[in-house]
């Protein structure tokens, strides 16, 4: 079992719609949550970072992290077709390398 | 275009040659991480260097695979005799290692490798 579950995907909504986007992880010794966004072909994009549970917010995103039950989540309000990508989580136990998700590929229709 | 490079962007090479990949980190950055990802699943971390420590190498690096930071500066990650196994995109990170908690990571464009 990988220590973080994310599902594949695809997942197809219009645009203008709340895209939800979840991870579930099984050591309980992770501290950190990213979320990166990541377009084809192309390096990983730092998008959202949280420390411990609690959410956090920035513009059009909206973070989770629920340590109790282990399960992190990513909110999208006003879903644009420009957001249309792969959405990794990622998450660490403390300046440590990451440990990343297989990664939630978006398509937002126009 | 200040953030972290790679070279090259692409290698195709047959089985059993020797590829060398080059990292710049952004400026100043004395952390720097390689991570593997292939097709459809997320980024898996190999190895990382603080300043020119090599301070963590994961399981997966096997003994064909060798990383290295000389000056502290840019860092290059050989693969010898290159198995078809090996094909997947290499990815460099880079971050800076100041105070308490964790140093966020940005990541390059990456090297995608095929072995024939």
């Amino acid at each position: 079992q990988k220590e973080v579950e994310q599902d594949p995907g695809p997942l197809s909504v219009p645009e203008g719609a709340i895209v939800s986007l979840n991870c579930t992880y099984s050591n309980s010794a992770f501290q950190y949550f990213m979320w990166y966004r990541q377009y084809s072909r192309k390096g990983p994009e730092l998008l959202m970072y949280t420390y411990s549970s609690g959410n956090k917010e920035d513009g059009r995103f909206t973070a989770q992290v629920d340590k109790s039950s282990k399960y992190i989540s990513l909110f999208i309000r006003d879903s644009q077709p420009s957001d249309s990508a792969t959405y990794l989580c990622a998450m660490e136990t403390g300046r440590r390398a990451l440990t990343f998700g297989s990664g939630t590929r978006l398509q937002v229709q126009p | 275009d200040t953030g972290v490079s790679q070279d090259p962007r692409h290698k195709i090479t047959k089985r059993g040659q020797n590829v060398t990949f080059r990292c710049d980190p952004i400026s100043e950055h004395n952390r720097l991480y390689w991570y593997r990802q292939t097709l459809g699943q997320g980024p898996e971390f190999l190895t990382y260097f603080q300043n020119e420590a090599q301070l963590e190498k994961s399981r997966l690096l096997s003994d064909r695979f060798s990383a290295e930071r000389p000056k502290g500066s840019f860092s290059t990650l050989e693969i010898q005799r290159t198995e078809q196994g090996d094909s997947a995109m290499y990815l460099c990170a880079s971050s800076i290692l100041a105070g308490v908690g964790t140093d966020t990571q940005y990541f390059g464009p990456g090297t995608r490798l095929t072995v024939l």
